[in-house]
């Protein structure tokens, strides 16, 4: 079974320009989500789509972040402009099920470096 | 916030069982308590996760007090590649995952 998909790997941008990212969840997973997470923390949650819905975006900063999933399989996040506190890796993961489902699968993420 | 108290990091010799503490006294009755862990330039990995029960599967041992306000995570032999952070996670079905900073392991040859 193909795992989460993520590209690029690696982006360095300077502050204020923008950038985005892919992410293909498992095939069949209905929930996708995307988190950051800075170095020396946990990852923290910034959306979660159901479907091509979003379920929860209270934690995105939608002055800057946009994500979109419009079909309900692959998702873009966007950082636009980006600032150099954006620095960090953005993880994508996708689940079966919004409520019950146990586990969630993770991608290798996207380095971001915001000079 | 994590609802979870974690060391910051532990060392554990190869081969031997590596004993994972977490903290989570203010845990409410329909909080399962979830372990993933996080391999160096990798997403997160589940690992167990458990309610009131111990449970083993083939990665891990959960070993959760009566009065669930704490948990051991139990890697009975420890290799080089168990060298990870460990997240502890107090989750009710249908929240989201917090993730705290987790425990440094190092495996150590």
């Amino acid at each position: 079974e193909a795992g989460v998909a993520q590209s690029p790997r690696y982006k360095i941008i300077e502050k204020r320009q923008s950038v985005a990212f892919w992410c293909n969840p498992i095939s069949g997973h209905a929930t996708l989500y995307w988190y950051q997470q800075i170095l020396g923390q946990g990852p923290k949650l910034l959306i979660q789509f159901q479907n091509n819905g979003v379920v929860d975006d209270s934690q995105l900063p939608k002055d800057r972040f946009s994500a979109e999933r419009l079909k309900g399989v692959d998702s873009t996040l966007k950082i636009q402009p980006a600032k150099l506190e954006d620095s960090a890796v953005y993880l994508c993961a996708s689940s079966p099920a919004l409520v019950w489902g146990n586990e969630q699968y993770f991608g290798p993420g996207t380095r971001l470096t915001v000079t | 916030d994590a609802k979870t108290t974690q060391p910051t990091s532990m060392d554990c010799a190869e081969g031997r069982a590596a004993n994972l503490p977490c903290n989570h006294s203010t845990i409410s009755g329909n909080e399962y308590v979830y372990w993933y862990r996080q391999i160096h330039s990798q997403g997160p990995q589940y690992i167990i996760h458990g309610l009131k029960n111990n449970e083993t599967n083939e990665m891990a041992s959960l070993i959760i007090t009566e009065d669930r306000k704490s948990s051991t995570l139990i890697l009975p032999h420890a290799t080089l590649r168990d060298t990870a952070v460990y997240y502890c996670i107090v989750r009710n079905y249908g929240q989201n995952f917090v993730f705290g900073p987790g425990t440094r392991l190092s495996v150590l040859p």
